[in-house]
Parts: structure tokens; sequence; C-alpha cells
């Protein structure tokens, strides 16, 4: 069956530091894959997508990576800051059906 | 830009009442999203509308649940009759995918349904 994977649930840092999230996906030819932001109460929010034929991706501290070979995309923030802070989340879209998301990673950066 | 706007924010309601949730897309984005959010479960499309138009359903949990989209600028979600297992937040999402698939999704900040 289908299954997305985000490897943790929690990931503790501290500021400073380069944060790398982990999205794993089994059963999916993804066209593209989306990195979402989600804070408390509030609805996800766009941040970056890469294309199946694209390596890497790159916005401000943010930089995203897709190997369909391995099946996988990391989400790194280099320098994090507490306001960094929030639930990323991966999202597949085969280019026929709509976002079908991972169930997220908890991120916190420590002062 | 006033963003996907949802209300109520908050619903908490009986088991066995109707439940309607309401969404308003951004202006000019063709397609419209619903979403469910849980713990467990994490983010499952409920349904879709492309102009209007239920696309796919397949996520909708059972009868009780039904979506409309009576024109561009409105959408809602009833639930009826509800039950304790609906709790969840509900997110309402647009888009503007003029056949483009990889268009992101724009959400609202959910509504929060407990059913007690």
């Amino acid at each position: 069956s289908q299954k997305i994977e985000q490897n943790s649930e929690a990931l503790n840092i501290q500021e400073g530091k380069t944060a790398t999230l982990t999205c794993n996906y089994t059963n999916y030819s993804p066209a593209y894959l989306q990195w979402y932001r989600q804070d408390p109460g509030r609805g996800p929010v766009f941040l970056l997508l890469i294309r199946e034929n694209e390596k890497e991706k790159r916005k401000e501290r943010l930089k995203v990576t897709f190997d369909t070979t391995l099946k996988q995309s990391l989400f790194h923030i280099t320098a994090s800051q507490p306001a960094d802070s929030a639930t990323y989340l991966c999202a597949l879209d085969s280019g026929n059906t709509p976002l079908v998301f991972g169930k997220g990673t908890r991120l916190s950066v420590i002062a | 830009d006033a963003g996907v706007i949802q209300s109520p924010r908050h619903e908490v309601t009986e088991m066995g009442q109707e439940v309607t949730l309401r969404c308003k897309p951004i202006s000019g984005h063709n397609s419209l999203f619903w979403y469910r959010q849980t713990m467990m479960r994490g983010l499952e499309l409920l349904i879709y509308f492309n102009n209007n138009v239920p696309i796919d359903d397949s996520g909708m949990p059972e009868d009780r649940f039904s979506a409309k989209m009576p024109n561009a600028s409105f959408s809602t979600l009833k639930i009826q009759p509800s039950e304790p297992r609906d709790s969840a937040v509900y997110f309402c999402a647009s888009s503007l995918s003029g056949g483009r698939k990889n268009s992101p999704l724009h959400f609202g900040n959910g509504t929060r349904l407990t059913v007690t």
C-alpha cells in the first residue's frame, strides 16, 4: 500500500544548528513533492515545491532535496532559530491526484 | 488577500446533531479541497472540487458526510448525524490549478469540531 513516512514525530535542535527532516515514501511515483509549515491552531502554509527531475531547491535558509531512487526527500533549515519551531509536513503530488500528506515532524529549536 | 476563510473556528455539538462547516476560497482559485486532521491519521483528503464540480469524494468516510459547492466563492461540509469519532480539525484549501497539478494549496485556519 502507499505510504508516506516522516522520520520522527518530534525533533529538538539547538539554535544555530541545521535541522534536517526526512520524508520517505513507498508505492508512489510523485511528479512533485511539496513542503508545508504548520503552526499550532493554524492551517499548513506552503514553503517549497520540488519536481522529480530536480535534485535540489533552495529558498533563503531552506533547502530541499529529492531522490527518486531512494524515494526520499530531505528538508534542511540552516542557522535555525526559535521562530522556526513548528510542524513540517511533506506532501506528494503524482500530477493526477490531489496532494497526499505525511503526518509531519514537530521541530523545536531551543535557544 | 484575505486568504481562505473558514467558519466557525470552533464547534462543539452533541452526538446526533447536524454540523455544517463553511469555506470561502481565495478569489480566482478554481480548485477547492476539504481535509480532516487528527493526531492518529494526520491530514486526510475528504473531497475536492474543480470549477465547483466534485471530482473525487472517495475520502468521505460515509454517507453521513456531504459537501457542496454552489458557486465559486462558497463551499459547505455537512455531517448528519455527527458522532464522537468525527471530532477533528477540518481544513478547507484552495488552489489555482488551471490544469497545473503542482499548484500549492492555500489552507484556511480550520474548524475544530468536538462531538460529545
